[in-house]
């Protein structure tokens, strides 16, 4: 079974220009979670869509937003970029069985860098 | 508000030796406990997955315990090899449906 796919893996833009992200989540899996990764602060949790619809958002500006659609696959935006959100982005999934054996898979990561 | 940390942030060991990584939690409400591995410019790695019910589980060299009543976890690595050097990350979950909050990672460097 594929695993968590993320495009593009690289990324390079300048301050001021918006993003797309893109994230197609393991067969069958029905939630999608977006996480930003910086060497300052770690691991964030951005959002969670499940069946099309946020589910759950992190502490992030308006500026980051995303969306499922039927299918499964995320994409992850982010507009007016700032050099602040140079990170790497990963994309997860989860079967969300609701029971607390969901274990959460993620994908390599797409590498933003803004200048 | 749930902190994840994790000590040490780095650790260097030779090869063969066994080792423990720890992660503590402050809120003991947690759903599940998650242990990834990660490689540098890399994503996560699902390592093992403790149920707020369960005191352990192990996968292979590795073994992790829960302590929920101290907010506790550590990850146990019987003799480490040099293919084991990565950042390994602990994180739990509140609820299900809640979101992963993570430590930030211990940096383990094994030396042949």
């Amino acid at each position: 079974k594929a695993g968590v796919t993320q495009t593009p893996r690289y990324l390079i833009k300048t301050r001021g220009q918006q993003v797309t992200l893109s994230c197609s989540p393991i067969s069958g899996h029905r939630s999608v979670s977006w996480y930003q990764q910086t060497p300052g602060q770690g691991l964030q949790f951005l959002f969670e869509y499940f069946s099309e619809t946020q589910r759950n958002k992190g502490n992030f500006p308006g500026r980051f937003s995303g969306r499922q659609f039927s299918n499964s696959r995320s994409e992850m935006n982010v507009s007016t970029l700032e050099l602040g959100d140079s990170a790497l982005y990963l994309c997860a999934s989860s079967l969300a069985t609701s029971d607390d054996t969901d274990t959460q898979y993620f994908g390599p990561g797409t590498r933003l860098t803004v200048l | 508000k749930q902190e994840v940390t994790q000590i040490p942030a780095a650790l260097s060991v030779p090869e063969g030796e066994n080792l423990v990584l720890n992660c503590s939690f402050t809120d003991s409400a947690i759903y599940n406990l998650q242990w990834f591995r990660q490689d540098p410019g890399k994503g996560l790695t699902s390592l093992l997955l403790i149920q707020s019910s369960q005191r352990e589980q192990t996968s292979g060299r590795l073994n992790a315990s829960l302590d929920k009543s101290s907010g506790r976890s550590t990850l146990y690595i019987a003799a480490s090899q040099p293919g084991d050097s990565a950042t390994y990350l602990c994180a739990v979950i509140g609820g299900s449906q809640g979101n992963l909050i993570f430590g930030k990672g211990t940096k383990l460097s094994v030396k042949p």
